[in-house]
């Protein structure tokens, strides 16, 4: 089946430092990628749509200065946390919607990569 | 809507037993629904799939139920193993297709033998 990559799997910096993060789609485009951000023992919190071409959408309360995305390619998304604190640290995770796994239709099925856990010391 | 920050609640079911993990969500809007399976440290794993025109849907050892009247959701584990111990979400998302797929809070399903 479909595969997302994300990399790195674990990063830890310093405070004040800037980290990315890469999605990438391995068989598959992808026009749109979602990030989620995921606290210890709490649910997927929805950041931001990622489109390929142009701007991401971001959801309410996500600083688009803080959280960077680019998605310049269909198969690459990445996420940047600018300024890294500690308060940043959490597990993000991508998804990619591959359109053929629903025969073209706009629904498709939704991958998602195996999370990145950024520590911010 | 948006899922809440909450501890997980966790159901725990002897080896065999059938589990029942229950979702309430919030849009009655949403016209598909996913349930995820999460295990620690990795990303979530769907499990079965259910669109709003149905109220019932069975997989492999899985079932989905639907009720639109009361924004209910439900999966069925049917003769649970060791391997399904894990932390399950429900999501629903809008018409149109993969939108924003909004996650619920999350059940941690504990095995024991």
């Amino acid at each position: 089946g479909a595969v997302v990559s994300q990399h790195p799997s674990r990063v830890i910096c310093k405070s004040g430092t800037s980290v990315k993060i890469e999605c990438r789609s391995l068989d598959f485009q992808a026009t749109t990628m979602f990030w989620y951000r995921q606290f210890p023992k709490q649910s997927l919190m929805l950041m931001a749509t990622s489109n390929e071409g142009s701007k991401a959408t971001y959801e309410q309360g996500v600083e688009k200065d803080k959280f960077l995305i680019n998605h310049a390619s269909l198969t690459l998304s990445t996420l940047t946390v600018t300024s890294a604190h500690p308060e940043d640290s959490s597990f993000y995770i991508c998804s990619a919607r591959d359109p053929a796994a629903s025969g073209g239709q706009n629904t498709g099925e939704l991958f998602f990569g195996e999370g990145s856990r950024l520590t911010v010391l | 809507g948006e899922s809440v920050g909450l501890h997980l609640p966790t159901l725990s079911v002897q080896e065999g037993d059938n589990s029942i993990i229950n979702c309430a969500y919030s849009n009655s809007a949403s016209d598909y629904f996913i349930w995820y399976k999460q295990e620690s440290g990795k990303g979530p794993q769907f499990i079965i799939d259910i669109r709003s025109n149905m109220d019932k849907r069975q997989g492999q050892r899985v079932t989905v139920l639907l009720n639109k009247t009361v924004k209910h959701l439900s999966l069925q584990i049917a003769a649970t193993q060791p391997g399904d111990s894990a932390v399950y979400f429900c999501a629903e998302t809008f018409s149109g297709g993969y939108n924003k797929l909004i996650f619920g809070a999350g059940t941690r399903l504990a095995v024991h033998p």
